[in-house]
C-alpha cells in the first residue's frame, strides 16, 4: 500500500547540536507536510511544501521538498529543549500518508 | 477558544463495552477526519467526511461508525470493545478536502480497553 517512510525513528542530541529527519515515498507526492507533536500533545502543522526542490525557512527550521516531489527533509539549527517532540512528514498521495515520526531528545 | 475540541480526554472501559467520542470544530471547516495513534506513535486515518458525508473510509472494522450530525461535528462510536483499540483517537479538520491545506487536530481522546 501507499507508504511514507521516515527516519530516524529517534534522535538524541545534546542542546546546540543540528538535527534533521528524512521522508521518503515510493511514488510521487503532490505535497508534503511536516508536524510536531509535542509530548502529550497534538500534532501541530509546521509547513506545507508544494513546488520541486523548494525550500522554506522557519527561523532554525529548514524544509526541503526534493526534486523529484519524493522525497523531504526537516533540519534544525542549534538545537533547543523546546524542540523536543516527534516530527512527522505527511505526504499527499491522494490520501495524506504519515509517516512514523521521528522522535527528537534534546539533552540540555 | 479552542479550536477543535474532543471529549472525553480519557475513556477507560472494559471489553466488549460501546463507547463514544465526540469532536467539534468552531473553524467553519468543511472536511473532518478520525485519525488514530498507537501506542508506536504510528498516525493512521480512519475515516473523513466533507459536509457530512463520508468521503474516505480506511480498512476500519465496522464495529467503528462515525456519525456527522453536522458539518461542525464528527463523533466517533465503537461497539464491542476489543484490548488492540487502546491507542488515542485524534479528530481533525480542514478547509480543504483534498489534503492540500493543514490539519487541525483536536487534543486527543486515550482510550484504554482492559
Amino acid at each position: 500500500g501507499q507508504q511514507v517512510m521516515q527516519i530516524p525513528q529517534y534522535q538524541h542530541v545534546q542542546e546546540g547540536e543540528d538535527f534533521t529527519t528524512y521522508c521518503n515515498s515510493s511514488t510521487t507526492l503532490s505535497n508534503i507536510q511536516w508536524y510536531k507533536q509535542r509530548p502529550g500533545g497534538h500534532p501541530v502543522f509546521l509547513i506545507q511544501l508544494v513546488k520541486s526542490g523548494e525550500v522554506k525557512k522557519q527561523k532554525r527550521l529548514t524544509f526541503q521538498f526534493g526534486e523529484a516531489k519524493k522525497n523531504s527533509s526537516l533540519h534544525i539549527t542549534a538545537t533547543q529543549t523546546t524542540d523536543v517532540g516527534t516530527y512527522f512528514c505527511a505526504g499527499h498521495q491522494g490520501n495524506l500518508i504519515f509517516g512514523k515520526g521521528t522522535k527528537l531528545s534534546v539533552k540540555p | 477558544d479552542t479550536a477543535v475540541s474532543q471529549t472525553p480526554k480519557y475513556l477507560v472501559t472494559q471489553m466488549g463495552n460501546d463507547k463514544s467520542i465526540k469532536c467539534e470544530q468552531n473553524l467553519g471547516h468543511d472536511t473532518m477526519y478520525w485519525y488514530k495513534q498507537d501506542s508506536k506513535k504510528f498516525l493512521k486515518i480512519m475515516f473523513s467526511y466533507n459536509n457530512k458525508e463520508l468521503i474516505i473510509n480506511e480498512t476500519v472494522p465496522n464495529r467503528f461508525s462515525p456519525k456527522s450530525p453536522d458539518k461542525a461535528h464528527l463523533n466517533l462510536h465503537i461497539n464491542s470493545l476489543e484490548l488492540g483499540d487502546s491507542a488515542v483517537y485524534f479528530c481533525a479538520s480542514s478547509l480543504r478536502t483534498d489534503f492540500t491545506g493543514e490539519l487541525f487536530f483536536g487534543e486527543g481522546s486515550r482510550l484504554t480497553v482492559l
